[in-house]
């Protein structure tokens, strides 16, 4: 089944830039969506379709797709944006059509 | 508002069953795909299963298949996870999410908060 690696853990101080990455193959006929979870809560839609931002998410979160990474970008990095973060994406050639990425813990320093 | 809410999780020795449901409400059900995704304590997020709005197409992680039946009924806005034969490893919060539209290829754009699946001994 497809497999999304993304980095375990990212530090960050306030207001840097944060960037996230998901690779796999092949991710140019697919798109990538991006979930942050909290502790204890349950995950926020806030990339879809590779770089659109569902309303309520700031424009300080932004994402891209090509050739065999995605990747998410957080700009001028807030205390509120510790959490984890999950690509996604639909592969309707596996067994396994859903997919998400390994999770990557971003750490306000 | 989308609401979300799921229920039915518990305590359940290997090889049990458990039903899980999700109820709808603020949105027009019958015309969004849903989907089961759960995660082990401490672990990332797994997805589950998928059926689009008409029942239409259902489909399964691999792993799972034979296990787990995804259902819905739309005149009573639910969605339905039956597990069977329960092991150790299905131990995990269950959400239920709902699709960005009626098919199964979209992003999940809201999420229940959740309901606990223990299987013990």
């Amino acid at each position: 089944s497809y497999v999304l690696t993304q980095p375990p853990s990212v530090s960050v101080a306030p207001g840097k830039t944060a960037r996230i990455t998901c690779g796999g193959t092949n991710f140019l006929s697919k798109s990538v969506h991006w979930y942050q979870q909290k502790p204890g809560q349950a995950p926020v839609l806030v990339i879809y379709y590779d770089n659109d931002r569902p309303s309520g998410i700031p424009e300080r979160f932004s994402g891209s797709n090509s050739g065999n990474t995605a990747t998410l970008t957080i700009s001028r990095v807030e205390a509120g944006d510790e959490a984890d973060y999950y690509c996604h994406m639909w592969d309707s050639s596996s067994d396994h059509p859903g997919v998400f990425g390994t999770g990557t813990k971003v750490t306000v320093l | 508002e989308v609401h979300l809410v799921e229920s039915g999780g518990g305590l359940v020795k290997p090889g049990g069953s458990l039903r899980l449901s999700c109820a709808a409400s603020g949105f027009t059900f019958s015309s969004y795909s849903m989907n089961w995704v759960r995660q082990a304590p401490g672990k990332g997020l797994e997805w589950v299963s998928c059926i689009t709005s008409s029942s239409t197409y259902i489909y399964y992680a691999g792993s799972l298949k034979g296990r787990f039946t995804i259902s819905r009924d739309n005149a009573k806005n639910s969605l339905y996870l039956q597990m069977n034969s329960l092991r150790a490893e299905d131990t995990a919060v269950y959400y239920c999410a709902r699709g960005y539209s009626s098919s199964s290829d979209v992003p999940f754009d809201y999420w229940g908060q959740g309901t606990l699946v223990t299987v013990s001994s």
